[in-house]
């Protein structure tokens, strides 16, 4: 069936590098969300983007949309201890069931101080 | 804020039994869903539910069957534990409308023994 497929599956980086996640369908999607899982805790909506094409910045967070809305991408500049967690995203199709989504097994991250 | 509450944090049961996990949301969501997260496996959709009365199966319903009687409650249910079902489950719900957020509760890890 329809799948989300998200790269790489763990990260280890220093803190003060760069981190970078990315995820693909195989279908176009209407839409991708990002959520983030701290250890121990349940996700967190972080943010959707819905226009081909479409950039969007949290502080140190960058989220893109491909053209072909068939990829996604979150980049974090400059790490620090508070980002650890994993980051997952999730598609929906469109006239996939109402309000269902499609998660990537997600990228744990890890960050060394 | 949205709250979703899972009845158990932790929950221990022995094979065949029949175990009951409760999702309660307090913001009059449509869509309650009900994922199993494994190491490695992501998020997995078991059933989901867009009204009270409806549900649809996600991705693993085998050994698994739900009850939404009221809006706010959409209930898990195994039917005859395995000690393959031994996981962490959370639920989440969304509004009605298909680009919103899922909202997801703290999860209750289950061992069957």
């Amino acid at each position: 069936g329809q799948q989300v497929m998200q790269i790489p599956q763990y990260q280890h980086v220093q803190e003060g590098e760069d981190f970078t996640t990315y995820c693909n369908s195989s279908t176009t999607l209407s839409n991708i969300q990002w959520y983030k899982q701290r250890p121990g805790g349940h996700p967190v909506f972080l943010i959707q983007l819905v226009k081909s094409g479409e950039v969007k910045k949290q502080k140190r967070l960058t989220f893109q949309f491909g053209e072909a809305k068939k990829n996604s991408s979150l980049h974090i500049t400059a790490t620090q201890t508070t980002d650890v967690g994993t980051y997952f995203c999730a598609g929906r199709n469109y006239g996939g069931s109402q309000g269902n989504l499609i998660f990537g097994k997600g990228t744990k991250l890890s960050v060394k101080p | 804020d949205v709250k979703v509450t899972q009845s158990s944090r932790y929950l221990v049961k022995r094979t065949g039994e029949k175990v009951f996990l409760e999702c309660v949301q307090d913001m009059d969501h449509e869509n309650m869903f009900w994922y199993r997260q494994d190491p490695g496996l992501g998020l997995r959709l078991i059933y989901f539910s867009y009204d009270v009365k409806m549900k649809e199966k996600g991705d693993i319903p085998e050994g698994y069957s739900v009850s939404r009687e009221k809006k706010e409650r959409f209930s898990l249910i195994l039917e005859s534990a395995s000690t393959n079902q031994t996981s962490m489950y959370l639920c989440a719900s969304s509004p009605g409308q298909g680009t919103q957020p899922q909202h997801f509760g703290d999860g209750t890890r289950l061992s069957i023994l």
